[in-house]
């Protein structure tokens, strides 16, 4: 088992529509967990942080955290041609280093 | 503000060439620092960390090696590249303490050849 798993994808919505993308991770000592943004042939660019669980919003972002369950997904509202990006979840289970997994594709269609 | 600054931003090495790629960080003091590579398609392996000067943490045994000779100036090298070293290489740094948000450099693109 992976430490760190995302939806395998690719994930396609329509322009407008809730996109959702979800991670799950193996470590229950986990305590800092982080959403990227990548676009092709970019670095990887921070978009939310959550530490304890429930909700955090930020703008069009909602981030979610479920420690018992071991699951944490970002919500993606009113989807833009310009958030099509691959989105890397990121779990800190050690203070100084994280776990990255694999990305999910996201194709927002006009 | 801090900035994150990697060179170059493309190279195309032939197998069994040496590797140097630099990271230099501004704006901040001791910050934690990181080498990742990331093959197409694929999420981010870490292959070193530093907590500070001389202080280098391998995770990955291959034929890379990092090293931090000054604060905020990290150095990933090889002595002999092989073809599986190709990847999209991403410096990174992060403050010290719980949250360790790390934030990325522009990443140097490696094709072995």
């Amino acid at each position: 088992q992976k430490e760190v798993e995302q939806n395998s994808g690719p994930l396609s919505v329509p322009e407008g529509a809730i996109a959702s993308l979800n991670c799950t991770y193996s470590d229950r000592g986990s305590q800092s967990f982080f959403w990227y943004r990548q676009y092709s042939g970019k670095s990887p660019e921070l978009i939310m942080s959550i530490y304890s669980n429930g909700d955090k919003e930020d703008g069009r972002f909602t981030a979610q955290l479920n420690k018992a369950s071991q699951y944490v997904s970002l919500l993606i509202r009113d989807s833009q041609p310009s958030d099509s990006a691959t989105y890397l979840c990121a779990v800190n289970t050690n203070a100084g280093k994280s776990t990255f997994g694999d990305g999910t594709t996201l194709t927002v269609k006009p | 503000s801090q900035t994150i600054h990697q060179w170059p931003a493309t190279l195309v090495q032939p197998v069994g060439s040496p590797l140097s790629l630099e990271c230099t960080v501004e704006g901040t003091s001791n910050p934690n620092l990181y080498w990742y590579r990331q093959a197409a398609g694929r999420g981010l392996q870490l292959l070193f960390y530093s907590v500070g000067i001389g202080q280098i943490s391998s995770e990955v045994p291959q034929n890379l090696s990092a090293s931090r000779p000054q604060d905020r100036q990290f150095i990933l090298s090889s002595k002999k590249l092989l073809l599986s070293d190709s990847g999209f290489y991403l410096c990174a740094w992060s403050l010290t303490g719980h949250t360790d948000t790390q934030y990325f450099g522009p990443g140097t693109r490696l094709t072995v050849l």
